[in-house]
């Protein structure tokens, strides 16, 4: 199916863990974009990537690692969880065009106990 | 720095009224590109309307207008007819042509206003 897809949809996991959000994306988009997702901060951008191989820090990056060794794949992986990233995770993709929107994933819900 | 801001946490609007949700931005780039997204309870982004920075007129999309204002730096959505399944989270968001720096397509979101329609 064509889209963009995250996984998983829920994640409980606890302090100190490592977990790796996953995002895939069929439309071979050049931008793939990772945010979160908190009350009374709206979208906050974690990280963005314009190709394979060429990624970016966005607004609050800290305690986050992103890769992307594939155009269609954009993982995020938090090192070592903490409570303060319980959150929900958005990831998008969009062409290189400005005058083109982003697309979203559904959202992973992850909270850190 | 906030690049995005939206001053109006919460809206409320009788149905069948219009509504605008203000939106400003800080850019110093000369290229760039305005969005408006819809978040209902459910969770899902919805794109709802662009507005580019070279744009001669404002965008418009069915119900969804888009009051873009240059020099104020200023893209407020104005909503026309407001219907029950309006109400939801709506983002404004820029993406930046990234002149002279490398920020090129970086796409920024601002706090959301949520919109409850009365019937």
């Amino acid at each position: 199916d064509a889209g963009i897809t995250q996984s998983p949809r829920y994640k409980i996991t606890e302090t100190g863990r490592q977990v790796t959000l996953m995002c895939h994306q069929t439309w071979s988009h050049s931008y793939m974009f990772w945010y979160r997702q908190d009350l009374g901060h709206g979208l906050r951008l974690i990280y963005y990537s314009a190709a394979a191989d060429i990624t970016d820090k966005g607004e609050v990056p800290d305690g986050y690692v992103v890769s992307r060794s594939k155009t269609e794949n954009f993982p995020l992986t938090l090192e070592s969880a903490t409570r303060s990233q319980t959150s929900v995770y958005f990831c998008a993709s969009g062409e290189v065009s400005m005058n083109t929107e982003a697309f979203f994933g559904q959202g992973t819900r992850l909270t850190v106990v | 720095a906030q690049k995005i801001t939206q001053t109006q946490p919460g809206m409320f609007v009788q149905e069948k009224e219009a509504v605008t949700l203000d939106c400003t931005y800080d850019t110093s780039d000369p290229s760039y590109g305005l969005f408006w997204y819809k978040q209902p309870s459910s969770g899902e982004m919805i794109f709802l309307i662009y507005q580019g920075s070279y744009d001669q007129q404002n965008a418009t999309e069915g119900r969804y207008s888009l009051n873009f204002q240059k020099a104020r730096k200023s893209a407020n959505l104005v909503i026309s007819a407001s219907q029950l399944g309006d109400s939801a989270m709506y983002f404004c968001a820029m993406r930046e042509g990234g002149a002279g720096g490398t920020s090129y397509g970086k796409l920024t979101f601002g706090q959301g206003t949520i919109l409850t329609v009365h019937p």
